[in-house]
Order: structure tokens, then sequence, then C-alpha cells
């Protein structure tokens, strides 16, 4: 069965400090990987995808993420993170199956972003 | 505006009785989903559908009903309530289309209390 690992339950750094937010996932062939965050009371927003093609993807937030197939990591950073970051984000994978895409979450890390 | 219509947003649930829950796209995606959303466990699919007449069980589909007469409507029902199944529930839909997904979009959610 397909899984992704968080590792991290919380993170916490201060208003403009870099970010690097963990995600590994365990399958034989690359899925498709995402990124969402939640901020709290709301659903869950699309930060970057990749399907294929270039390894580093740029999404939106000024936020990114990092194919390492080696490693099977799928990491999000941010140079410069800013209190409005602070939420829930979550790494999220899916591989085809019969012709079906079905995604599988990750625990989810907290961010927290002391001013 | 385009997107996924949860209702109702939050509900109040005597335990044994029956509750649907109502999910709405207007994006016109075949696959649809409903996830549950639990402290420390991230999201956790429970049924899903990849096209209209069609349902699959997700990893945490005993208690839950789904069906799917159509395109944009993909209502979840519990037909008895048990206070385990208070939670906060997702409706997700994405589009499928040459073999690849377009990522996930995601309702507001609904909070269900089951007393």
């Amino acid at each position: 069965a397909q899984s992704v690992t968080q590792p991290d339950i919380h993170i916490t750094v201060s208003e403009g400090a870099s970010l690097e937010l963990r995600c590994n996932y365990s399958y034989g062939a690359t899925p498709y990987l995402f990124w969402y965050v939640q901020s709290p009371g709301q659903g869950l927003q699309l930060l970057l995808k990749y399907f294929s093609g270039d390894t580093l993807v740029q999404g939106i937030k000024g936020f990114e993420a990092e194919f390492k197939r080696s490693q099977s990591s799928f990491n999000l950073r941010k140079p410069s993170v800013h209190w409005s970051d602070a939420a829930e984000y979550f790494c999220a994978v899916a591989l085809s199956s019969g012709g079906s895409y079905i995604p599988t979450f990750g625990r989810g890390t907290s961010l927290i972003v002391h001013p | 505006i385009a997107g996924i219509t949860q209702a109702p947003t939050s509900q109040i649930l005597a335990a044994g009785r029956r509750m649907t829950l109502r999910c709405t796209q207007d994006m016109r995606h075949n696959a649809m989903y409903w996830y549950r959303q639990d402290l420390g466990l991230g999201l956790r699919l429970i049924h899903y559908s990849n096209t209209a007449g069609t349902t699959g069980k997700g990893e945490v589909p005993d208690g839950y009903s789904v069906s799917r007469a159509n395109t944009d409507d993909f209502p979840l029902t519990l037909a008895s309530a048990v206070p385990s199944q208070t939670s906060v529930y997702f409706c997700a839909s994405s589009a499928l289309a040459g073999g690849e997904i377009g990522g996930y979009t995601f309702g507001s959610g609904t909070r269900l209390t089951v007393v």
C-alpha cells in the first residue's frame, strides 16, 4: 500500500527565516506529488504539484518543492517565512491504479511562526 | 465561483440518527472523494468515485455510504451515527483527462459532532 510520511508534527520558525518541510513516500514508481496548506477552520489549498519533468517545482505564495527520486522525497521550502504562513501543511501522493488516482495524505506538519 | 459546495457547515447529531452530508461541484470533474480529518491523523479517505455511476471504498468506509447519480453530486450518508464519527468531513474532486490529473479541489468542510 502506498504511504507518505511527514516526520515533523510541528515546526517553529522565526519570521523571515527559511523553511523546509519534509515529505517521504514509499512506492516503487514515481507518484504524482502535491503539497497543500490548510489555514485554521478552512479547507485545503493546493500549493504546488509535481507530475514529471523539472524536479524543482514552483508554487504559490513563494513556495517551492524539490523531487528527489533517490531519496523518495518531496520537501517543501520557502526562503523567507511570513507570519501569514502559519498553518497546517499536508503532503500528498497519488499513483495511477486502474485508471484512478486516489491521493494519500500525510498526517500534516503544523507550522508556527514567531515574530 | 467554480468550486465545491458542502452542506451543512456544521451539525450536532444525536447518536443513532441518520445524516447525509451534501457535496456539489460545478467544475465537471470526473472524480470525487470524501475524507475525514481528525487531529493527529491527517485526512483519511472514506469513499471515492472515479466517474458518475461508480464508487469505491477508501481506508475507513465502515458506517458510511455514498452514491454518484450524476457528475456534480456526491452525498455521504451516515446510516446510524456513532460518537466516533465526530470529525471534520471534506469533499474533494479532480479532473482526469488523458491519463493525468489536474490536482484536487477541496470544499470548506462539514464539522460533525455526534453526541
